[in-house]
């Protein structure tokens, strides 16, 4: 298995707080990815991540901050969470090769509820 | 239009029956076509990658991929009661990878 290590993997909070999750990997993979799950949407693709301090947004970025100071380790925050932002957020990592674009794996998930 | 387009399911087959699972897109300059499972409550496990036309086996699983007619499909062959999953296919666009919803699979006893 991919090492990707998400954390917390619950996490329940009310509306307006700051809230932030982690994704740790330990493959040395230079793309990493935030994405979300809900029902009748699918993954979608919050924001991601390049190289260190290299970030872009994606379809579903509002709300939502990233930073990534280490290779190793992205982080998602919301700065002041909505009920709205209650879904499963995976983190996921690839390897662009030379060869052409590399699948992604992905990390075990956080559940985040937000009252 | 949906760029990624799976029938949603439930999908039911009976054990040791070949499982026949399809998506459509979009976008016809797409080159690389990935086929993930996602047990419930679980994450995504890729099980399948495929970048040329025709098909590809590995196991009890073949991709076939037409780019001619954009649809790739995944064929589950003796399927079992653990293949009872959610498969999401995945394609990749203008350096854009976009899932589909997902087709829900269950294996009959």
């Amino acid at each position: 298995d991919a090492g990707i290590t998400q954390s917390p993997r619950h996490k329940v909070t009310e509306t307006g707080t700051p809230v932030t999750l982690r994704c740790h990997q330990t493959e040395n993979h230079r793309y990493m990815y935030w994405y979300r799950q809900d029902p009748g949407h699918g993954l979608r693709l919050i924001h991601y991540s390049y190289g260190v301090k290299d970030t872009d947004k994606g379809e579903v970025s509002d709300g939502y901050s990233v930073s990534r100071s280490k290779t190793e380790d992205f982080l998602l925050t919301l700065e002041s969470a909505t009920s709205s932002q209650t879904s499963v957020y995976f983190c996921a990592i690839s390897e662009h090769s030379g060869g052409g674009y590399q699948p992604q794996h992905f990390g075990d998930g956080t559940r985040l509820s937000i009252l | 239009q949906k760029e990624v387009e799976q029938n949603s399911g439930p999908l039911s087959v009976p054990e040791g029956a070949i499982a026949s699972l399809n998506c459509t897109y979009s976008d016809r300059g797409s080159q690389s076509f990935f086929w993930y499972r996602q047990y419930s409550g679980k994450s995504p496990e890729l099980i399948m990658s495929i970048y040329s036309n025709g098909d590809k086996e590995d196991g009890r699983f073949t991709a076939q991929l037409n780019k001619a007619s954009q649809y790739v499909s995944l064929l589950i062959r003796d399927s079992q009661p653990s293949d009872s999953a959610t498969y999401l296919c995945a394609v990749v666009g203008n350096e854009k990878l976009t899932f589909g919803t997902g087709t829900r699979l269950t294996i009959i006893p």
